[in-house]
């Protein structure tokens, strides 16, 4: 079954640093990948999606990810840090389950922006 | 833009009510869900529906049940509200049919209601 793993539940950084956010994914057929963000008392929001078009997605706000099949993965990066960027982090998976296309998302990773 | 909304952010009942959570998207998407979220454990669907009247169980639908008359409306029913039902409630929606598997269904997800039940 097709899955995600974020490596860390919180992340801190300092403004202007690199923002690394770790994303795993588990799938038996090429995936399509998400990035949500859900900034404090929101929904969550797509950041960007990988559609096996590029292997390097860019999204909003300065975040992009790499799809790397070799090492299942799917990583979000942004060069430097603002403190606008605080929020929680979901990398997301579609899979299908009794002939549906779903969506499973990973636990979250909460990024803290330090001054 | 797509809105999402749902009908209250904040929701505070007692042991064995009823309770109605109620979403509406005004894009005219064919697909909608209820997921909640819990600390550590992400985002768990319990319920979707690919059209109207259409539902379909998702990963922990126990204790739930959903009603979708309407197109643009998706309703989440406690029949009997417990104390591990207290949680963060997200509706989404989203634009494509599910069986068309090339899709890549963006979900927008509405602002949530946080559900605790005494």
């Amino acid at each position: 079954a097709q899955s995600v793993t974020q490596l860390g539940s919180h992340v801190s950084v300092s403004e202007g640093a690199l923002v690394l956010l770790r994303c795993n994914y588990s799938s038996s057929v090429p995936p399509y990948l998400f990035w949500y963000v859900q900034y404090p008392n929101q929904g969550l929001q797509l950041l960007l999606k990988y559609t096996s078009a590029a292997t390097l997605v860019k999204g909003i706000n300065g975040f992009e990810a790499e799809f790397k099949k070799s090492e299942t993965s799917f990583h979000l990066t942004k060069p430097s840090a603002h403190m606008s960027d605080a929020a929680e982090y979901f990398c997301a998976v579609t899979r299908i389950s009794g002939g549906y296309q779903k969506v499973t998302f990973g636990t979250g990773t909460k990024l803290q922006v330090i001054p | 833009d797509v809105k999402v909304t749902q009908s209250s952010r904040y929701l505070v009942k007692r042991t064995g009510e009823k309770v109605f959570l109620e979403c509406v998207q005004d894009m005219d998407h064919e697909n909608m869900f209820w997921y909640r979220q819990d600390p550590g454990l992400g985002l768990r669907l319990i319920y979707f529906s690919y059209d109207v009247k259409m539902k379909e169980k998702g990963d922990i639908p126990e204790g739930y049940s959903v009603s979708r008359e309407k197109k643009e409306r998706f309703s989440l029913i406690l029949e009997s509200a417990s104390t591990n039902q207290t949680s963060m409630y997200l509706c989404a929606s989203s634009s494509r049919t599910m069986r068309d598997t090339d899709d890549t269904d963006t979900q927008y997800f509405g602002p949530g209601t946080r559900l605790t039940v005494l």
